[in-house]
C-alpha cells in the first residue's frame, strides 16, 4: 500500500478564510480522492481528482467552494473556499491504484 | 444509484466473543469488496477485500461473500477490546472506479 501523508493535520480557521491542504504519496497513483467526514457521520466523497484535467465532483460539491489541482500522479491539492462553520470536518485524501483505496491520516479542520 | 446498507449499531460484544457484521449492495455488477477499521479520530483503515463467493480468512478476520444474496459480512473471533471501532463495508464495480462506502457499524467490545 502506498504511504500517504496531509499537511496541515488540524487547523483552525476564521469564518471567511480559505484553506489549502496537500496530499503526498510516495509513489504514483491512478486515482486520488477527497472526501469529508462530518463528527460522529460516514465518509462523503466530494471529488475525483484527475491528473491534467480539472476534478470531478459529487452532487453537492462545486468547484468554487472545493478547488482541487493535481499537478503530478503523488500530489494534490484541496482548498475549503469562504469557509463557515459548517466547513467543520475531516478532510480526507485517499489513492488508488485499481479498485483499493487507501486513505491519508485527514485535516482536521475546525472553523470559528 | 449505488447503495451500501450497512446497520449502524453499536454492536456489543463480550470479550472472546465472536463479532458479525453484515452489508448488503444494491449493485449487482460489484465485482470487489472490503471492509475497512475506522478508530475514533483516525482515518479508516483497510482490514480485508474478497473478490470471489465463499470464505477469506486472515487471522481472526474472515470476510464472507455471497454475490447472489448481494451480501457481505466479516467475523471478528476472540473479540478483543482493541477492536472497538467503526468498521466500514466499501464495494467497487472493478477497475478503476470508485468505491461506495457504507455508513459503518460501530463495534464495541466489553471487557
Amino acid at each position: 500500500s502506498a504511504v500517504i501523508s496531509q499537511k496541515p493535520s488540524r487547523d483552525i480557521c476564521q469564518r471567511g478564510t480559505s484553506l489549502t491542504i496537500q496530499c503526498q504519496v510516495d509513489s504514483q497513483v491512478t486515482m486520488m480522492f477527497w472526501y469529508r467526514q462530518q463528527p460522529g457521520q460516514s465518509l462523503t466523497l466530494i471529488a475525483t481528482a484527475n491528473q491534467g484535467s480539472e476534478a470531478t465532483y459529487e452532487s453537492g460539491f462545486v468547484i468554487d467552494k472545493f478547488p482541487i489541482s493535481r499537478p503530478n500522479l503523488t500530489f494534490s491539492t484541496l482548498t475549503v473556499s469562504n469557509m463557515s462553520p459548517e466547513d467543520s470536518s475531516i478532510y480526507l485524501c485517499s489513492v488508488a491504484n485499481q479498485e483499493t483505496q487507501y486513505f491519508g491520516p485527514g485535516t482536521r479542520l475546525l472553523v470559528l | 444509484q449505488k447503495e451500501v446498507e450497512q446497520n449502524s449499531g453499536p454492536l456489543s460484544v463480550p470479550e472472546g466473543a465472536i463479532a458479525s457484521l453484515n452489508c448488503t449492495y444494491s449493485d449487482r455488477v460489484s465485482q470487489s469488496f472490503f471492509w475497512y477499521r475506522q478508530y475514533s479520530g483516525k482515518s479508516p483503515e483497510l482490514i480485508m477485500s474478497i473478490y470471489s463467493n465463499g470464505d477469506k480468512e486472515d487471522g481472526r478476520f474472515t470476510a464472507q461473500l455471497n454475490k447472489a444474496s448481494q451480501y457481505v459480512s466479516l467475523l471478528i473471533r476472540d473479540s478483543q477490546p482493541s477492536d472497538s471501532a467503526t468498521y466500514l463495508c466499501a464495494v467497487n464495480e472493478g477497475g478503476y472506479q470508485k468505491v461506495t462506502f457504507g455508513t459503518g457499524t460501530k463495534l464495541q467490545v466489553i471487557p
